[in-house]
């Protein structure tokens, strides 16, 4: 059981480059997340989905895209990569009957 | 308005003490739910305790407990016997409005970072 994994753990990205970063998870959790966490801050939700075929926008959902066709994957995309996405980002699902978000490892990304 | 407010920045422990993290948090919903989240230097996000709005005890979870006081709107965790490994930025969410409706989203102060000396 490996819970929430991510990939890459670290990328550099050039100003206006495309990436799409993975989640996934084996725990058949239907609630899944996006967040970022800029240096010296809290985390801010990006994109949530329900289930497979249902995402929505969070707090900062700008610049993003996500899709959601399995229960265990939720790719996020970032697409013209700005200086301004420069974060961590961390996906999680959710265990609906104890209200918990797990939460992956993380990606370092770098926009220069 | 800030929704979760973590005041203390920094905070110093000695080992073996207890210490206390603060949290106040703004929501005029009366179903809601508090959580404490962990974050070590190598960065991943640990959860450690949950508090729902209306849970009538505090939560404690070893040797971590959440002083909930509903009427100040508060939520601090306290950590017992602090460990060298407790360590760490310490990160206060809110889940506001009931767990279906709301779909479970969170929403994070800016942290406080724990530092527990020998």
């Amino acid at each position: 059981n490996a819970g929430v994994t991510q990939t890459p753990k670290f990328r550099i990205l050039k100003i206006g480059q495309s990436m799409t970063l993975q989640c996934t998870q084996d725990m058949n959790h239907n609630y899944m997340y996006w967040y970022r966490q800029d240096p010296g801050m809290g985390l801010k939700l990006i994109y949530y989905s329900v289930g497979a075929g249902i995402t929505d926008k969070g707090e900062v959902p700008n610049g993003y895209n996500v899709s959601r066709s399995t229960t265990e994957d939720f790719p996020l995309r970032l697409e013209l990569a700005a200086p301004s996405q420069t974060s961590v980002y961390f996906c999680a699902s959710r265990r609906t009957s104890t209200d918990t978000q797990y939460f992956g490892p993380g990606t370092r990304l770098t926009v220069l | 308005a800030q929704k979760i407010t973590q005041t203390q920045p920094g905070m110093f422990v000695q080992e073996k003490e207890a210490v206390t993290l603060d949290c106040t948090y703004d929501t005029s919903d009366p179903s809601y739910g508090l959580f404490w989240y962990k974050q070590p230097s190598s960065g991943e996000m640990i959860f450690l305790i949950y508090q729902g709005s209306y849970d009538q005890q505090n939560a404690t979870e070893g040797r971590y407990s959440l002083n909930f006081q509903k009427a100040r709107k508060s939520a601090n965790l306290v950590i017992s016997a602090s460990q060298l490994g407790d360590s760490a930025m310490y990160f206060c969410a809110m889940r506001e409005g009931a767990g279906g409706t709301s779909y479970g989203k969170l929403t994070f102060g800016q942290g406080t970072i724990l530092t527990v000396h020998p």
